[in-house]
């Protein structure tokens, strides 16, 4: 299995361009989130799913945007990019059964210049 | 919103001595679980070891021993026979069990010396 895809690995945008971070899983989890970590920092966690067509803010919602339309896709926006948003983004999922099993992702490193 | 405290400066272990990591939480719920995660230079978080507020015994996975004291609310981790590849940032993570949000702790740096 694949487990968590994300892409691309690395990105350089520009302030007040967009553009979207790919995630996918090939595991039929449920649930999946978005998480960004600051450089020495504990992750962060931007948005969530827990489902197809269901999405939710998590604490640090502003300046993205979420959808989740299949089980296997959880694409997260990124409008107006800003130098705060440098950041490196996480995506994961986890089955409904039980605490534990979360997949990461390898992550995104983004700048934002 | 619950709270994970990780108030450790940058620990130094000596290879094969056993090192332990500092974690203590704040929250209200009555069920939750606690993970530990370890992320390497390269940037991948791998899970180590989880504990769920009602699981009687303190959890283990090879190495990897949580020291869990829920009335202080307190989640130690041990690592037995340190490596050099143990080298990383460690992540104390608290999990809400509604809808599975995790609170992660700002972690600590392991440097294994040889």
């Amino acid at each position: 299995n694949a487990g968590v895809t994300q892409t691309p690995k690395f990105r350089i945008l520009k302030i007040g361009q967009s553009m979207t971070l790919q995630c996918a899983q090939d595991m039929n989890h449920n649930y999946m989130y978005w998480y960004r970590q600051d450089p020495g920092m504990g992750l962060k966690l931007i948005y969530y799913s827990v489902g197809a067509g269901i999405t939710d803010k998590g604490e640090v919602p502003n300046g993205y945007n979420v959808s989740r339309s299949t089980t296997e896709d959880f694409p997260l926006r990124l409008e107006l990019a800003a130098p705060s948003q440098t950041s490196v983004y996480f995506c994961a999922s986890k089955t409904r059964q039980g605490n534990y099993g979360y997949t990461f992702g390898s992550g995104t490193r983004l700048t934002v210049v | 919103a619950q709270k994970i405290t990780q108030t450790q400066p940058g620990m130094f272990v000596q290879e094969k001595e056993a090192v332990t990591l500092d974690c203590t939480y704040d929250t209200s719920d009555p069920s939750y679980g606690l993970f530990w995660y370890k992320q390497p230079s390269s940037g991948e978080m791998i899970f180590l070891i989880y504990q769920g507020s009602y699981d009687q015994q303190n959890a283990t996975e090879g190495r990897y021993s949580l020291n869990f004291q829920k009335a202080r609310k307190s989640a130690n981790l041990v690592i037995s026979a340190s490596q050099l590849g143990d080298s990383a940032m460690y992540f104390c993570v608290y999990d809400t069990g509604a809808n599975s949000k995790l609170t992660f702790g700002k972690g600590i740096t392991l440097s294994v010396r040889p």
